[in-house]
């Protein structure tokens, strides 16, 4: 069975910094391209960034670009988001999703909530 | 800057047929763009439904279903259920790596 396991998430001032990671387990993990998902307290789901298999190739939303990076370590099956100069519009619950055919979202985990406050 | 989008609400009697759509802001809606499908109770994670246009994901009854209707995406539940009552998103991939959710359809059954 396929897990997502985030964590990271927690209370942040405006213009502090996170780092979230998600924990895989039940398929493998090399294999997959991987993304990060966000939604924000009553809204809609917004894409945030994907990477490659190797990690070797990263994608971004506009919203988050040059803030955010996203990496992962395919020897701890783990998948990362550095999030940087928070604003208060990042406050969201974010997923982590396992990519699958058509770059569908074909598993998700079941979010870390991320506050910016001050 | 690409705009999915998606009816805002939607209501179906029990045992209805509805079709949700998922189309561009500017240009149209075809198998290029993958579209996938995902729905979302308060409090839970989303779930896959559809993927590649209209390959139901692991589970997914056969009442749900995908496809490309005039220029949109489309998803057609079929006797429509009261568990089914949930939020629904789409989702187009634009190539290089970006993906497009839509606003999201409130689908209400009674």
């Amino acid at each position: 069975e396929v897990q997502l396991l985030e964590s990271g998430g927690g209370l942040v001032q405006p213009g502090g910094s996170l780092r979230l990671s998600c924990a895989a387990s039940g398929f493998t993990f090399r294999n997959y391209a991987m993304s990060w998902v966000r939604q924000a307290p009553g809204k809609g789901l917004e894409w945030v960034s994907a990477i490659s298999v190797s990690g070797g190739s990263t994608y971004y939303a506009d919203s988050v670009k040059g803030r955010f990076t996203i990496s992962r370590d395919n020897s701890k099956n783990t998948l990362f988001l550095q999030v940087n100069s928070l604003r208060a519009e990042d406050t969201a619950l974010y997923y982590c999703a396992k990519l699958g055919d058509g770059n569908s979202f074909e598993a998700w985990g079941q979010g870390t909530l991320v506050t910016v406050s001050s | 800057q690409t705009v999915v989008t998606q009816e805002p609400s939607f209501s179906v009697s029990p045992g209805g047929t509805v079709t949700l759509t998922c189309g561009l802001s500017s240009g149209s809606v075809s198998t290029s763009y993958y579209p996938s499908w995902y729905q979302q109770t308060p409090g839970q994670a989303p779930r896959t439904l559809i993927y590649i246009t209209n390959t139901r994901s692991s589970g997914v009854p056969d009442r749900f279903s995908g496809s490309i209707l005039g220029n949109k995406a489309a998803l057609t539940i079929t006797g429509a259920q009261a568990d089914d009552e949930s939020d629904y998103y789409c989702v187009l991939y634009m190539g290089s790596g970006i993906s497009v959710f839509g606003g999201g359809t409130k689908l209400t059954v009674l």
